[in-house]
């Protein structure tokens, strides 16, 4: 059971907008950033937004974050097929590292 | 560049201690600017945090595994490490170290490739 709740799955098409949840609680991203973190297959997780919504250098604009109050979203536009991966929403809680379950995102 | 290289033995039994090392190069684990951390992923699941390290040594864990994780830093080899005793077959996963940067974002900004540790007699 993550501290964050996220979808397990999300889909979309090649050039559409997908959007992903992330929901907490006022100790963790109600009072703190929230990350994402996106994990392509057999690969490390990557670092994809940090803050809220700011993009690390080499991180398309095409990936956007937002939050509002204790949830935050991960918008991604003009799908790729390169997309399709394990996203992550994280947040510090006090002094404590916490995690969603992850989202696997398929491009149909 | 600075890279993170997770390094241990990839198969522990059960009741004994998982102990690995995360070796940082291309800059120095003394920087003030960094926490150290590490985060495990069992097979098919999410990330878990399992805790971090601030050079100065103070640590902070996961509640969860507070009573059997130990995380240290050796600052001459450019070194932390993490050992987590009377593992079970629940602690089978990937291990991940990663650094999260801490005078701007507090995000996990690096990450090793990861090792993976079986608990299995």
């Amino acid at each position: 059971q993550s501290v964050l709740t996220q979808p397990p799955s999300a889909s979309g098409t090649p050039g559409q907008r997908v959007t992903i949840s992330c929901s907490g609680s006022s100790s963790n991203i109600g009072s703190n950033y929230v990350y994402w973190y996106q994990q392509l297959p057999g690969t490390a997780p990557k670092l994809l937004i940090y803050r809220n919504n700011q993009r690390p250098s080499g991180v398309p604009d095409r990936f956007s974050g937002s939050k509002s109050g204790t949830s935050a979203s991960l918008a991604i536009s003009g799908l790729r097929s390169e997309d399709e991966a394990d996203y992550y929403c994280a947040a510090w809680d006090d002094s404590l590292g916490v995690f969603g379950g992850g989202t696997k995102l398929t491009v149909l | 560049q600075v890279q993170l290289q997770e390094s241990g033995p990839g198969l522990v039994k059960p009741s004994q201690t998982l102990s690995l090392t995360c070796t940082v190069s291309g800059g120095s684990i003394s920087s003030g600017s960094y926490y150290w951390s590490w985060i495990r992923q069992p097979a098919g699941k999410g990330l878990e945090w399992i805790g971090r390290i601030y050079t100065s040594g103070s640590t902070n864990y996961n509640p969860s595994l507070k009573s059997r994780v130990t995380i240290s830093v050796d600052t001459s080899k450019n070194q932390f490490s993490l050992k987590l005793s009377s593992v079970t077959a629940a602690d089978t996963a990937v291990y991940y170290c990663a650094r999260a940067e801490i005078s701007v974002s507090y995000a996990f900004d690096i990450w090793g490739q990861g090792t993976m540790v079986t608990v299995s007699s």
